[in-house]
């Protein structure tokens, strides 16, 4: 298995502002990547973060809006840029340890945009 | 329409009770993923089932995927006030080592006392 630890683990923050998010994790793992979960629905995955290149965005999300850094093999972090109300969401950092067959998820960020 | 269909939505039990939440793809899975999310938190991975017929246990929850891989279900036994909360299923439809996941829209679990 595998220890996340994302923070912050809730923010109320203003429109027009940006939030970074952190997800660290204990031990190297291959994959990482980030979701969304919108009130009342399921999570999307938003990317997956890739060591030592650009991240790989899915069908709806751009880097502009939520650009992605992961310097090496046990932290990233994720940016939600010029934030709108329709940015309140949990996101979740999510990890395949190298080796294992089991994705992990972190305790998410809990974000509100007033 | 939904990828990764779960069922029921909802659900109360009377705490002792037995119950299932059923997971339908439209399409074959490489591996089907079974998470419980209290709310407004992060997700507590319960069990991961890849081959057809898989059927895996963890204490009082038992978890299969059909031969032909595209349903899965999730049942619990003599539920208790503990197993409340969110269950999701996940899909990665991918295969090798993606780990890409798509996601029902989750059974909320009462479990009265």
């Amino acid at each position: 298995s595998a220890v996340i630890s994302q923070k912050p683990s809730r923010d109320i923050c203003q429109r027009g502002t940006s939030l970074t998010i952190q997800c660290q994790v204990d031990s190297q793992v291959t994959m990482m990547f980030w979701y969304r979960q919108q009130p009342g629905q399921s999570l999307t995955l938003i990317a997956t973060a890739n060591q030592g290149s650009e991240a790989t965005y899915e069908s709806g999300f751009v880097i502009d809006k939520f650009p992605i850094s992961r310097p090496n093999l046990t932290f990233s972090t994720l940016t939600v840029s010029n934030m709108s109300p329709e940015d309140s969401s949990i996101y979740l950092c999510s990890v395949a340890p190298k080796g294992g067959t089991e994705a992990f998820f972190g305790q998410g960020t809990r974000l509100t945009v007033v | 329409s939904q990828e990764l269909e779960q069922s029921p939505q909802s659900l109360i039990v009377q705490e002792g009770k037995n119950l299932t939440i059923n997971c339908t793809s439209s399409k074959t899975l490489y591996g089907l993923y079974w998470y419980k999310q209290k709310y407004g938190e992060g997700l507590i991975f319960l069990m991961m089932l890849q081959k057809g017929g898989e059927e895996k246990s963890h204490e009082k929850i038992t978890a299969k995927l059909d031969e032909k891989k595209q349903q899965s279900s999730l049942h619990i036994t003599a539920s208790q006030p503990s197993h409340a909360g969110i269950y999701l299923c996940g899909a990665d439809y991918s295969g090798g080592s993606n780990y890409k996941l798509t996601f029902g829209k989750g059974t909320l679990l009462t479990v009265n006392p």
